[in-house]
């Protein structure tokens, strides 16, 4: 069965800090996808990146980096240099490669990103 | 604005009431999807469509509930009999190919 943990409910930061937002997840599948999205306070996913479980490098997009590593199942999301836009809730999910069925998103629960000027 | 809409962005109703809410997804993408957040959660997934055919249902999508997508173009779920547990948020998502799901900005049920 699919599972994604996000064990930090909320994390206050003051801005220019770095965070690091941890997604572990559980699957028995071999191909399958992971992804990052943020909700803002107007409450529309934003879709910030996705990683299929073929492709281990890391990557970075401005401030923000992602860490996959595959032995220990985790999807590791980090922010550099925080800002107060930052502020939101950001969710983890991952995705089965379905036979014949869709390629729904099981998210974990969030984690609350605040961040004080 | 060519993203996914929702209508009504907001409902209030009245427990047993029946309500019935509409997603336009962005336009050619063939794939569509209802999920439900409550407070606190992640959002859950309901059901899935391609094109017209609706091909996947989750276990929470209970007999009160049912969606379809007539043309293979908009969708709508109904939730008939309403219940103050069906009280969230409901997002739809459309997609042009497998895992590249767009959201859009939900409709938030508040069952009194």
């Amino acid at each position: 069965a699919q599972k994604v943990t996000q064990a930090q409910t909320e994390i206050s930061v003051v801005e220019k800090e770095d965070v690091t937002l941890d997604c572990v997840y559980e699957t028995r599948d071999t191909t399958y996808y992971l992804f990052w999205y943020k909700q803002p306070p107007s409450g529309e996913l934003v879709f910030l990146i996705r990683r299929n479980s073929f492709d281990e490098q890391n990557e970075i997009s401005g401030r923000y980096s992602w860490n996959f590593q595959k032995s220990t199942s985790s999807f590791n999301f980090t922010i550099t240099a925080s800002q107060v836009v930052d502020s939101a809730v950001y969710f983890c999910a991952l995705s089965e490669a379905p036979q014949g069925g869709s390629e729904k998103l099981v998210f974990g629960k969030g984690t609350k990103l605040t961040v004080n000027p | 604005d060519t993203g996914v809409s929702q209508n009504p962005r907001h409902k209030i109703t009245k427990r047993g009431q029946n309500v019935t809410f509409r997603c336009d997804p962005i336009s050619e993408h063939n794939r569509l999807y209802w999920y439900r957040q409550t407070l606190g959660q992640g959002p859950e997934f309901l059901t899935y469509f391609q094109n017209e055919a609706q091909l996947e249902k989750s276990r929470l999508l209970s007999d009160r509930f049912s969606a379809e997508r007539p043309k293979g173009s908009f969708s709508t779920l109904e939730i008939q009999r309403t219940e103050q547990g069906d009280s969230a948020m409901y997002l739809c998502a459309s997609s042009p190919i497998p895992y590249e799901q767009y959201f859009g900005p939900g409709t938030r049920l508040t069952v009194t």
